[in-house]
């Protein structure tokens, strides 16, 4: 079965600062990988995914994520953050047949400092 | 575009009762519509999937008789917990797939329900 593990539960970051939210995973197969990020009271919003092709992905709010196979890892970088960008961050591994069945890390809870 | 809606957003009920909430794709057509559970500061852990027509595949210790899903239109999902107890107070969430293959789900923003 496919996992997700995000190892850091929250990160404070000062605004402006450069931030990189780390994610491994375990799966089997050539893996659908998910960046979301939820804020408080808003329904999860997808930021990039990756399924093939060039290993580093542009998403929405500046964000980029870059998919290492050797390393399992897809981590999540944006180069200035932003206070808006306080929020809750999940990664997500996707499988099944459509690769929609949705396994989610524990998340990282991102504070931006003013 | 690519809205969900949850209703409600926030119920609370007695132990015994059943309590349904529903998730609408407002302007797409969802094939498959998600329903997952979020406890407090931890992931979201997938329920089950569902297809409009058809019958709901649940995850794997889900109890279908607990968790009733009914997809009956192409924008409307329901999840019904029947004889909720205080351990099924939670964050449940759905998402909407707009089509085969397209491989983004949209969330709705969640419904918290406590049991007491």
């Amino acid at each position: 079965a496919q996992s997700v593990t995000q190892p850091d539960i929250h990160i404070t970051v000062s605004e402006g600062a450069s931030l990189e939210l780390r994610c491994n995973y375990s799966y089997g197969a050539t893996p659908y990988l998910f960046w979301y990020v939820q804020s408080p009271g808003q329904g999860l919003q997808l930021l990039l995914k990756y399924f093939s092709g060039d290993t580093l992905v542009q998403g929405i709010k500046g964000f980029e994520a870059e998919f290492k196979r050797s390393q399992s890892s897809f981590n999540l970088r944006k180069p200035s953050v932003h206070w808006s960008d306080a929020a809750e961050y999940f990664c997500a591994v996707g499988a099944g047949a459509a690769g929609n069945k949705l396994t989610f890390g524990g998340g990282t809870r991102v504070l931006v400092k003013p | 575009g690519a809205v969900v809606s949850q209703h409600p957003s926030w119920v609370i009920c007695k132990s015994g009762t059943s309590v349904k909430i529903e998730c609408r794709s407002l302007d797409f057509q969802a094939t498959t519509m998600f329903w997952y559970r979020q406890f407090p500061k931890q992931s979201l852990m997938l329920m089950a999937t569902s297809n409009e027509g058809s019958k709901a595949t649940y995850e794997q210790g889900v109890e279908k008789d607990k968790f009733l899903i009914n997809h009956a239109s192409l924008t409307l999902s329901t999840l019904t917990v029947t004889s909720a107890h205080p351990e099924d107070s939670s964050f449940y969430i759905c998402s909407a797939e707009p089509g085969q293959g397209s491989y983004e789900q949209y969330f709705g923003p969640g419904t918290r329900l406590t049991v007491t």
